[in-house]
């Protein structure tokens, strides 16, 4: 079966500082996707990649793709405390089914 | 902007009841899906229903677990004789089709207490 691996396990920034948080997947993806999780809530869609070479942008966050499909990273630019929570990158399994990673936990410190 | 909705928020039971969890899906979408998160871990796959069946489960979605979508509108998870172990956040989700993808709208999950 196919795992996504996630890292780091958790991360902890200054406030404006840059980040990059990454996951590897053991076969090619058909489609990635991030999620973000608050701590105690669900899972909110940032993006989704499903082209190799790939990359997407939504105010301060880039995720990227590699261009074999099995390498994704999310960058932050700037961080603020509202980035704060659970970083997790899904994949589409094919029959539309979703995996995740085991998630990077980011806190901002102020 | 449509949301999934998940009832209860909160149950406490004992071991060995029957818990229901609800889970109300976008309207117009295809896929339905339950994960289960226990406390600090990851966020774990359980089952997958599509055209009234499941699609694929997970090896935790043993024989005390079912799933039922009945009456078009409700998509609910029966946990038969629950343990100690089935104590996590339960999620509900949907999945919709955008230009290909499966994009998936989570709900804010059902947290089961077994004590």
């Amino acid at each position: 079966s196919q795992e996504l691996e996630q890292s780091p396990q958790s991360l902890i920034v200054q406030e404006g500082k840059n980040l990059t948080i990454n996951c590897t997947s053991s076969k090619t993806l058909y489609g990635l996707y991030w999620y973000k999780q608050k701590y105690g809530e669900g899972l909110i869609f940032l993006m989704m990649l499903q082209k190799g070479g790939e990359e997407k942008s939504h105010e301060k966050i880039t995720a990227k793709l590699d261009e074999k499909k099995q390498q994704s990273s999310l960058h932050i630019t700037a961080s603020q405390p509202s980035h704060a929570g659970i970083y997790l990158c899904g994949a589409d399994m094919g029959n539309n089914d979703m995996r995740f990673g085991a998630g990077t936990r980011l806190t901002v410190k102020p | 902007e449509p949301e999934v909705t998940q009832t209860p928020s909160h149950q406490v039971t004992q071991m060995g009841q029957e818990v229901i969890l609800r889970c109300v899906p976008i309207s117009n979408h295809l896929y339905f899906y339950w994960y289960r998160q226990i406390l600090g871990q990851k966020v774990e796959f359980l089952v997958s229903f599509y055209n009234n069946e499941i699609s694929e489960k997970s090896e935790i979605f043993d024989d005390q677990f079912s799933v039922e979508r009945p009456d078009g509108s409700n998509f609910t998870l029966k946990i038969r004789s629950t343990k100690l172990e089935d104590s996590a956040m339960y999620f509900c989700a949907s999945g919709g089709t955008f230009s290909g993808a499966n994009v998936l709208t989570f709900g804010a999950g059902s947290r089961l207490t077994v004590l």
